[in-house]
């Protein structure tokens, strides 16, 4: 069975652009979260979807979006990119029903803005 | 609102001892907790979990945690580490009623052979 599989894997972006990064989850899987991995800040929580809705999301400004389709594979996009958007971003994915939270990663896309 | 502290950055030991990663939690209601290990350039690898019943739990790789609700803790331990287990682990915490993981700030882990 394939995991999370996120694309790209490595980015390099300048101050200003957007990027959208892209996350397929397991098969069968309908719940995806997004993270921010930072040194600073750890592990942040983005956002959750769950049958293209989105249920639940971090304190993030307005600049960090997604949105899921109907196969439940997602995307997030960052608009304006500032410096300190530069970070892993990870993708997981979570069974849909009794659900108890165990959520399996993807390797993450690390975006590096210049 | 949850949180998660792992009050040690990093975790020295020798291969063979014992390994223990502490982790303490704050949550309004009944919590879901979680270990995870991440490699060097890796996602983050799911351990084990604690959702209810014995409050000992055991994970992947010889690992187990233990869930302590008086003390509001989930220790990690493996009871003989290896110079594989060298990487860095997340203690992760979430409310039943809710769909995010908040994560501690993470333990490094380094086995000396």
């Amino acid at each position: 069975k394939a995991g999370v599989t996120q694309t790209p894997r490595y980015l390099i972006k300048t101050r200003g652009q957007q990027v959208t990064l892209s996350c397929s989850p397991i098969s069968g899987h309908r719940s995806v979260s997004w993270y921010q991995q930072t040194p600073g800040q750890g592990l942040q929580f983005l956002f959750e979807y769950f049958s293209e809705t989105q249920r639940n999301k971090g304190n993030f400004p307005g600049r960090f979006s997604g949105r899921q389709f109907s196969n439940s594979r997602s995307e997030m996009n960052v608009s304006t990119l500032e410096l300190g958007d530069s970070a892993l971003y990870l993708c997981a994915s979570s069974r849909p029903t009794g659900d108890t939270g165990e959520l399996f990663f993807g390797e993450g896309s690390r975006l590096t803005v210049l | 609102a949850q949180s998660v502290a792992q009050p040690e950055d990093q975790v020295n030991v020798a291969e063979g001892n014992p390994l223990t990663v502490k982790c303490t939690y704050s949550v309004s209601g009944n919590p879901y907790l979680f270990w995870y290990v991440q490699y060097p350039n890796r996602g983050l690898q799911f351990l084990l979990k604690y959702i209810t019943g014995d409050n000992l739990v055991k994970g992947s790789y010889g690992f187990e945690a233990e869930f302590n609700k008086s003390q509001t803790s989930f220790h990690l331990k493996k009871p003989s580490a290896l110079v594989s287990d060298s990487a860095l682990y997340f203690c992760a915490v979430r409310d039943r009623n809710d769909y995010k993981l908040s994560f501690g700030a993470g333990t490094t882990v380094t086995v000396r052979a």
